[in-house]
């Protein structure tokens, strides 16, 4: 089971919120992880946006607007990236990704559809 | 402005080995705290986490390819070599380089800025 997991797709309206969940494994606690998140376009590399590690540690990347923040859902293990206000430039492939066993591990991906 | 740039083969015969270069510039590796990383994304799907070096010239790889990496640096070019030996046509990738931003406690961190990449095809 990979450490990190990511629905495949998740399609949602433009004006509208979008909520990309990153489950961790079983037995991984995730309360003591940063979750990183980046958001990756045709042709282009992964851009760095934010990390969530609790209310009070989390940050974006510089230029990356309010519209994107990150959250936890503690009782199902899973990091939550949130876009509000979904714009037709918002679609693109989402990926999570975590500091695990002296190791960075990423989920295989969400492509959301605006 | 901090930039990176890949460079390397964009064939490689399988069991020949693969040597890339990253060129950056706007920071030193010098510095303390300063890291440089590779990643790998096969086409279609996810990136995935290669090596790491650091400033004090540790070095960090990931446990299913460790024995055929090999990262190094050069601070008087600014530049970081990997090195991935014996490749396979599943080691076909766009190769990337990052600098990393490390965490508070120096061994977590994140990605950014990335390289553009180069890709790279295995196959006779």
């Amino acid at each position: 089971q990979p450490v990190l997991t990511q629905p495949s797709s998740l399609s949602a309206s433009a004006g509208a919120s979008a909520s990309l969940t990153c489950t961790f494994r079983s037995g991984i606690n995730i309360k003591m992880f940063w979750i990183y998140w980046y958001q990756q376009k045709p042709g282009n590399p992964p851009q760095y946006l934010l990390r969530y590690k609790s209310t009070s540690d989390t940050d974006r990347a510089s230029g990356v607007p309010s519209r994107f923040s990150g959250s936890k859902d503690v009782s199902a293990n899973a990091g939550i990236l949130v876009i509000s206000g979904l714009q037709s430039d918002d679609e693109a492939d989402y990926y999570c990704m975590t500091w695990h066993a002296s190791a960075w591990v990423f989920g295989g991906g969400t492509k959301l559809t605006v | 402005q901090v930039t990176l740039r890949e460079s390397g083969p964009a064939l490689v015969k399988p069991t020949q080995t693969l040597t890339l270069t990253c060129a950056f510039s706007g920071f030193s590796l010098t510095t303390d705290g300063v890291c440089v990383t590779w990643i790998r994304q096969p086409p279609g799907r996810a990136p995935e986490w290669l090596a790491r070096i650091d400033w004090n010239d540790d070095e960090f790889y990931t446990p299913s390819l460790r024995n055929r990496l090999s990262i190094s640096k050069d601070t008087f070019k600014n530049e970081v070599v990997l090195t991935l030996s014996n490749v396979a046509p599943v080691d076909t990738a766009t190769y990337y380089c990052a600098r990393i931003i490390l965490d508070e406690f120096g061994d977590g961190g994140y990605f950014d800025p990335w390289g553009q990449g180069t890709l790279v095809t295995v196959s006779s």
